[in-house]
């Protein structure tokens, strides 16, 4: 069955905090989606990998095809970053994504 | 922001009405999505389509229809609303499959349903 998972659900941490995010997935995949969404509802797409490590500004993600883990790690994080991020895969055989259900990120002053 | 609007942003509407979603871009990407999204559950797919007139079922797609007669707008009917379809329904686009490097999804602003 294709599943993915994220943890933590919910992390709240002091501004210039390091930040993990956690997304592991069941079978193989072809790709990760990490996308955030804002309070107001929008959502954006923050990086698709396949392999290795992507980096953008402040975020960088990481996929282990091997151990079917994906991470989010945000740096010197902001109360901007405050969102709900989430994780999607695209397995095999499959053209649609499968999503998380999100990991509420608070920031705090 | 990318060219993609959804309308109506809010709706509330009665059990049993039809109700019809729309979501419109600029882009000219050829794959459009549909999808809800409901607390405790990630994104479900309702349907999705790959070109014009060309569209197929996601995994929660029972009581929902769609056409695509032009590139530019996907529309979502809901035959005859139920409390169960009240839910935020997003909208996403799409130069080429999920998997294929390079490019992004681009999502609407979603559309808040409520079914009384």
């Amino acid at each position: 069955k294709n599943e993915v998972e994220q943890s933590p659900q919910n992390l709240t941490a002091q501004e210039g905090e390091f930040i993990t995010i956690n997304c592991s997935y069941s079978v193989g995949i072809s790709a990760l989606h990490w996308l955030q969404q804002h309070p107001g509802g929008g959502i954006v797409s923050l990086f698709m990998l396949s392999s290795g490590k992507k980096k953008h500004g402040r975020l960088i993600a990481t996929i282990n095809i091997q151990e079917k883990h994906s991470s989010l790690h945000i740096t010197a994080s902001h109360p901007r970053d405050s969102a709900v991020y989430i994780c999607a895969a695209a397995f095999f055989g499959n053209e649609k994504l499968t999503f998380g259900t999100g990991t509420r990120l608070t920031i705090i002053p | 922001d990318a060219g993609i609007t959804q309308s109506p942003r809010h709706k509330v509407t009665e059990t049993g009405t039809p109700v019809t979603l729309r979501c419109h871009q600029t882009e000219n990407h050829r794959y459009m999505y549909w999808y809800r999204q409901d607390p405790g559950h990630g994104l479900r797919l309702i349907h999705y389509s790959y070109g014009v007139k060309d569209t197929d079922k996601g995994e929660v797609s029972d009581g929902y229809s769609v056409s695509r007669s032009k590139t530019e707008d996907f529309l979502l009917t809901l035959e005859s609303a139920t409390s169960s379809q009240t839910s935020v329904y997003f909208c996403a686009i799409r130069r080429s499959f999920w998997a294929a490097e390079g490019t992004e999804a681009f999502f609407g602003q979603g559309t808040r349903l409520t079914v009384v």
